[in-house]
């Protein structure tokens, strides 16, 4: 059964600096994981932000990165706005098969 | 504009069966892979499964493998899910999303509304 993680929660203040994690259950994420990133608000779909570790949608905010971090793949939030307190979700490819972290809710203070 | 839009959610008996749909629009269906994935009640998002876009490569989470049935018609632009034996652990929003992935990288990108099926007696 393989496990993605990721911090439950989180707090930022706007105008911070946050970096979300994602970390498999197999060991460390590489490219080819191709992490996806996802944001969802209360009562609407997941959004997409982020995919294959790094590459930005063409509506994807520029305060959004993605990258590979110290064994994990990381959502990294620059200048933090109101607006971005949300669930974010990471998605791993696992040779054929996805399998989504348990989610950060993000909260902006 | 692209839109994927699901329909065919709704109310069941544990064990009985349902078949959701997923109509796509503002592109060409035949050029994307497709997943659904589903979210209970105040839970995380968990993904059920993928087809290719020629329905050659098939995979299921192991959480649904032999109840559920992923099927595509390229022609009338829809995504099925047929859900056989089915659970009060089912009890979800499903969503369709659009899926672009070769051997440089995976791209989930659009996603639809979602349809909320409900297993219970």
């Amino acid at each position: 059964q393989t496990v993605v993680t990721q911090e439950p929660s989180l707090t930022v203040s706007p105008g911070g600096t946050v970096t979300l994690t994602c970390a498999s259950s197999t060991g460390a994420v590489t490219s080819g994981y191709y992490p996806n990133w996802f944001q969802q608000k209360p009562g609407q779909a997941p959004r997409a932000l982020i995919y294959s570790a790094s590459n930005k949608h063409s509506w994807t905010p520029a305060r959004f990165s993605g990258s590979l971090l110290g064994g994990k793949a990381a959502l990294t939030l620059s200048g933090v706005q109101p607006d971005d307190e949300a669930e974010y979700y990471c998605l791993l490819y696992y040779g054929g098969a996805r399998v989504f972290g348990g989610g950060t809710k993000l909260t902006v203070l | 504009e692209v839109q994927l839009v699901e329909s065919g959610g709704g109310l069941v008996q544990p064990g009985g069966s349902l078949r959701l749909s997923c109509a796509a629009s503002g592109f060409t269906l035949s050029s994307y892979s497709m997943n659904w994935v589903r979210q209970a009640p105040g839970k995380g998002l968990e993904w059920v499964s993928y087809i290719s876009s020629s329905s050659s490569t098939i995979y299921y989470a192991d959480s649904v493998k032999g109840r559920f049935t992923i099927s595509r018609d390229n022609a009338k632009n829809s995504l099925y899910l047929q859900m056989n034996s089915l659970r009060a652990e089912d009890t979800a929003v499903y969503y369709c999303a659009r899926d672009y992935s070769n051997s440089w990288y995976v791209n989930v990108d659009y996603w639809g509304q979602g349809t909320l099926v409900t297993v219970s007696s």
